[in-house]
């Protein structure tokens, strides 16, 4: 079965600064990843998405992420933050061809003036 | 774009009472889903309908079942709430026979209490 593992259950940043929420995964076969974001009382929005592509993904709000199959990896990063991009992320691998997604415990990103 | 609607966004019920969760999309997916999130626990899948009256475990279906009469709309009920599923619930919906590369679409979430 296949798991996740975000490493940072909480990141404080500084507006414009940049930031990088690391993930990591595993499985025995190929996979799809998936970051999601859930801005406070809403459900879930995605930000982007690895489908055995391009290695370096671009998303939406100026989000990209890079897959790393030897490091077994999809980190997120974005150049610069704003104080919207306050939010949880989540990570979530699903095996290619397979029918059961499964989530990180999800990152708290809080955007500080 | 598509449009994933809970029937609720707060519950308060009581232990022991039957509790039916409601999600209805409007963009004719074949496939549903019902999450429950806890905080450093992310999402877990506790059922999931790839088409009418189909459904499928997830990894915590124990206390739970769910009702897949119509295509539009899936039910997660609790047959006899407990404190411990005290949680919120989120339902997705994504198109396709071969989905597992598609996005999940989600609703609000609902926030259920059992006293």
């Amino acid at each position: 079965a296949q798991s996740v593992t975000q490493l940072d259950s909480q990141v404080p940043v500084f507006e414009e600064a940049p930031v990088e929420l690391r993930c990591n995964y595993s499985s025995s076969v190929s996979v799809y990843l998936f970051w999601y974001v859930q801005y406070p009382n809403q459900g879930l929005q995605l930000l982007l998405k690895y489908t055995s592509a391009a290695t370096l993904v671009k998303g939406i709000n100026g989000f990209e992420a890079e897959f790393n199959k030897s490091q077994t990896s999809f980190h997120l990063r974005k150049p610069s933050v704003h104080i919207s991009d306050t939010a949880e992320y989540f990570c979530a691998v699903i095996k290619a061809a397979g029918n059961k997604l499964t989530f990180g415990g999800g990152t708290r990103v809080l955007v500080k003036p | 774009d598509v449009k994933v609607t809970q029937s609720s966004r707060y519950l308060v019920k009581r232990t022991g009472e039957k509790v039916f969760l409601e999600c209805v999309q409007d963009m004719d997916h074949e496939n549903m889903f019902w999450y429950r999130q806890d905080p450093g626990l992310g999402l877990r899948l506790i059922y999931f309908s790839y088409d009418v009256k189909m459904k499928e475990k997830g990894d915590i279906p124990e206390g739970y079942s769910v009702s897949r009469e119509k295509k539009e709309r899936f039910s997660l009920i609790l047959e006899s709430a407990s404190t411990n599923q005290t949680s919120m619930y989120l339902c997705a919906s994504t198109q396709g026979r071969s989905w597992s590369n598609q996005p999940q679409h989600f609703g609000d979430g609902t926030r259920l209490s059992i006293l």
